[in-house]
């Protein structure tokens, strides 16, 4: 099984759509969780940290579920600058400073 | 803002030459990783460094080898390029469990 996973999409959907992406982890001991978007043929760029009670930040929300070894980011009101991939990020089994990486889900905001 | 430099862009070597990529991070970080991206496997961990002089094995060094002489550089050796190594390697930084910062990516041919 994967460290991480994640759905590839791609999530085709229409400007002001919400949508929703989850990513499981296998690794229970987890402790630090991120989200990050990488646009085409660009580096990777912190999103947003999710936090044990979930955080927002603006249009987009994080939320972690221990018990089932998830975390998920929505996106409301979407708009045509978040298409983009979006990585789901967990530390590795056994560190706490490595990092591992989901392969990524797609987003293209329709106009 | 935390900047993260990597020496090139893109480059073209050949099969059988040395390689070395190079990464300087102005943060003062301890945590310096590389990575590289192929599609449809996302981000790979090749080495991760934890101090000065200090390395870990990520999940595919085979075939690389790394160097961190000052806290603010590491880099990236091919002691031998092969084909199967042309990919886009980032370089990222960061402090002990904080989010990475990642540079704009070395996109490396090995022809």
């Amino acid at each position: 099984r994967k460290e991480v996973e994640q759905d590839p999409g791609p999530f085709n959907v229409p400007e002001g759509a919400t949508v929703a992406f989850n990513c499981t982890y296998s690794n229970s001991a987890s402790q630090s969780f991120f989200w990050y978007r990488q646009d085409c043929r660009k580096e990777p760029k912190l999103l947003m940290s999710v936090y044990s009670s979930g955080n927002e930040d603006g249009r987009f929300t994080a939320q972690l579920n221990r018990a089932s070894q998830y975390i998920s980011l929505l996106i409301r009101d979407s708009k045509l600058s978040d298409s983009a991939t979006y990585l789901c990020v967990v530390n590795k089994r056994g560190s706490a400073r490595q990092l591992t990486f989901g392969s990524g889900t797609q987003l293209t905001v329709l106009p | 803002d935390v900047k993260v430099t990597q020496s090139s862009r893109y480059l073209v070597k050949r099969t059988g030459e040395k390689v070395f990529l190079e990464c300087v991070q102005d943060m003062d970080h301890e945590n310096m990783f590389w990575y590289r991206q192929d599609p449809g496997l996302g981000l790979r961990l090749i080495y991760f460094s934890y101090d000065v002089k200090m390395k870990e094995k990520g999940d595919i060094p085979e075939g690389y080898s790394v160097s961190r002489e000052k806290k603010e550089r590491f880099s990236l050796i091919l002691e031998s390029a092969s084909t199967n190594q042309t990919s886009m390697y980032l370089c990222a930084s960061s402090l002990r469990e904080k989010s990475p910062h990642f540079g704009d990516g070395t996109r490396l041919s090995i022809l």
